[in-house]
């Protein structure tokens, strides 16, 4: 089992620019999440899907959108990219397992807006 | 969910337990603790968590004071490879509901 998986893994853009964030688990979570992570601090959420066709926001949605495909994939997408977007987005998914829930994480994409 | 306060950094010796604390007053009953690293740059990587009990896996134990406002991780035997950020995160189990990471406790692992 691959687990998370995020593509692209570094990504260079320009001001204004859109582009797209691709996750996708095989683990079948219901739940799947969006963090970014700026230089020495922690995990912010920007959005999450408790379940299939649901969406919500997290600490900081402006400036993305997000898309629940289906049970297996979540996207976040930029619209028009700005510097401060600058970070390292971490998607994630959560197992209820009766005893409180686990997340597993993705590897990360390293995104740089010039 | 309520809000967590960890000291910024710890240094512990090579072959030493790691105590890192955790204050959670504003815990509300139906919330539970976790524990989780990030070692370098990578993903997060969940190392434990509990309710009210004391909790121990293969990675370490989690001790829960009685009226639940504060924890305790321990990594019994710390290595090099423990050296990471860790960070204590309480929320409601069993939602699909958002986990929030605070800016977590850096532990250096000394030779």
């Amino acid at each position: 089992n691959a687990g998370v998986t995020q593509t692209p893994k570094f990504q260079v853009l320009k001001t204004g620019q859109s582009m797209t964030l691709q996750c996708a688990q095989d683990m079948n979570h219901n739940s799947m999440y969006w963090y970014r992570q700026d230089p020495g601090m922690g995990l912010r959420l920007i959005y999450y899907s408790a379940s299939e066709g649901t969406t919500d926001k997290g600490e900081v949605p402006n400036g993305y959108n997000v898309s629940r495909l289906n049970k297996r994939e979540f996207s976040l997408r930029l619209e028009s990219a700005a510097p401060s977007q600058t970070s390292v987005y971490f998607c994630a998914t959560l197992i209820l397992n009766g005893k409180g829930g686990e997340q597993f994480f993705g590897p990360g994409t390293r995104l740089t807006v010039l | 969910d309520a809000k967590t306060t960890q000291p910024p950094s710890m240094d512990c010796a090579e072959g030493r337990a790691a105590n890192l604390p955790c204050n959670h007053s504003t815990i509300s009953g139906n919330e539970y603790v976790y524990w989780y690293r990030q070692i370098h740059s990578q993903g997060p990587q969940y190392i434990i968590h509990g309710l009210k009990n004391n909790e121990t896996n293969e990675m370490a134990s989690l001790i829960i004071t009685e009226d639940r406002k504060s924890s305790t991780l321990i990594l019994p035997h710390a290595t090099l490879r423990d050296t990471a950020v860790y960070y204590c995160i309480v929320r409601v189990a069993n939602t699909g509901n958002q986990f929030y990471f605070g800016t977590g406790t850096s532990l250096t692992v000394i030779p």
